[in-house]
């Protein structure tokens, strides 16, 4: 299994202000993924991230809201934009391991709050 | 689209009883399936996995689960459960098909055990 780890692992934020959340991975990945968990609710894919191309977004998540970025095999960063209290959330990273990709590993999340 | 649906939202059983969870899905082509344990304080974990062959599948720590296909099922089952079974379960799906590694995950069963 890879080894991921997320920074921050929380944050408090203003509303309106944007945050930055990294992913590492401690091997060479193809396609990393980005989730949000909102209280109580299921992990809700964002995006897909696929080094070299542009990011695969989920419908009801947009890219000026929820850039990405994935400059090589071992990293990515999704930032979360203009914040609103209703983006408190968790939001995590995972990397696929097996051929579709479908075997995910996560990292351990960073808890946003917005204020 | 796939959704997956967990019944139960929150078990609570003593130590020693047998537990059951229940998993359903909602896709008419092959799928891949999955159950995630989050431990308290920890990251998202894989527990088990089914991609083909036989639908009982044996995963860590004594759990197991049956990918029943007439019933769309894929529940999770330890006949003993222990104080530190304790945390929450996601049951997930994907298309088997699918190179776009996307999973769908359900809401969560949180699982107290007291001891």
């Amino acid at each position: 299994s890879a080894v991921i780890s997320q920074k921050p692992s929380r944050d408090i934020c203003q509303r309106g202000t944007s945050l930055t959340i990294q992913c590492q991975v401690d091997s060479q990945v193809t396609m990393m993924f980005w989730y949000r968990q909102q209280p109580g609710q299921s992990l809700t894919l964002i995006a897909t991230a696929n080094q070299g191309s542009e990011a695969t977004y989920e419908s009801g998540f947009v890219i000026d809201k929820f850039p990405i970025s994935r400059p090589n095999l071992t990293f990515s960063t999704l930032t979360v934009s203009n914040m609103s209290p209703e983006d408190s959330s968790i939001y995590l990273c995972s990397v696929g391991r097996s051929a579709n990709y479908n075997e995910q590993f996560f990292g351990p999340g960073t808890r946003l709050t917005v204020l | 689209a796939q959704s997956v649906s967990q019944h139960n939202h929150h078990v609570i059983l003593s130590e020693a009883a047998s537990l059951e969870l229940g998993c359903n899905y909602s896709y008419g082509g092959t799928v891949n399936l999955f159950w995630y344990v989050q431990y308290p304080g920890q990251h998202l974990q894989l527990l088990l996995k089914y991609f083909s062959g036989d639908p009982l599948v044996k995963g860590i720590k004594g759990f197991e689960a049956e990918f029943i296909k007439s019933k769309f099922s894929f529940n999770l089952r330890k006949p003993s459960v222990q104080w530190s079974d304790t945390a929450e379960y996601f049951c997930a799906a994907a298309d088997r098909g699918s190179t776009l590694g996307r999973l769908y995950f359900g809401r969560g069963t949180q699982l107290t055990v007291w001891p």
